[in-house]
């Protein structure tokens, strides 16, 4: 049992290249997360997938999309890549939304020149 | 507005110690707070969750306390070890929302 893991764990790229990162759990979640941690910022919530099927935006969505291919797996893409998005990002998931515990991923650090 | 903060940045223990961190949060909705771990590098591990009709709530080495009336919550960990220095960060749900806001953390470290 893995719990969620992330792919990659680095990336550098430049000003207007494109990417995804991966994220998938295990723990038969239905609610899945993407977050990014920015130094005295915590934690702030990108997206998120309340269940297969469905995606909505969180606190700072703007320059991201997201896909939840299946119940398992939740992607972030960022289409053209900017230097404010220098952050390192964590997938979570849940049983549910709401008052459930976030399980987190290991984290992709990403650098933007 | 909504907050979830702390009331220091930074905490340094003797091992051996107890350790507790504090948490003020505003909003009186909220009904669900979670204590999460982050070791550098990683990513954050929960530690202990309360819910709002609780006041305290024990885990192995540690409980958390809530104090509805001044919105505060707080993390005590007995008997401090090294393997204990971390960002603690403490979080808030209110119920049907999505959103689990997160404090900024208070940096542990434990001196052998």
């Amino acid at each position: 049992n893995a719990g969620v893991t992330q792919t990659p764990k680095f990336q550098v790229l430049k000003t207007g290249q494109s990417m995804t990162l991966q994220c998938a759990q295990d723990m038969n979640h239905n609610s899945m997360y993407w977050y990014r941690q920015d130094p005295g910022m915590g934690l702030r919530l990108i997206y998120y997938s309340a269940s297969e099927g469905t995606t909505d935006k969180g606190e700072v969505p703007n320059g991201y999309n997201v896909s939840r291919l299946n119940k398992r797996e939740f992607s972030l893409r960022l289409e053209s890549a900017a230097p404010s998005q220098t952050s390192v990002y964590f997938c979570a998931s849940s049983s549910w939304v709401g008052t459930d515990t976030q399980y987190f991923g290991p984290g992709t650090r990403l650098t933007v020149l | 507005g909504e907050s979830v903060g702390l009331h220091l940045p930074t905490l340094s223990v003797q091992e051996g110690d107890n350790s507790i961190i504090n948490c003020a949060y505003s909003n009186s909705a909220s009904d669900y707070f979670i204590w999460y771990k982050q070791e550098s590098g990683k990513g954050p591990q929960f530690i202990i969750d309360i819910r709002s009709n609780m006041d305290k709530r024990q885990g192995q080495r540690v409980t958390v306390l809530l104090n509805k009336t001044v919105k505060h919550l707080s993390l005590q960990i007995a008997a401090t070890q090294p393997g204990d220095s971390a960002v603690y960060f403490c979080a808030e749900n209110r119920g049907s929302n999505y959103k689990l806001t997160f404090g900024k953390g208070t940096l542990l470290t434990v001196n052998p």
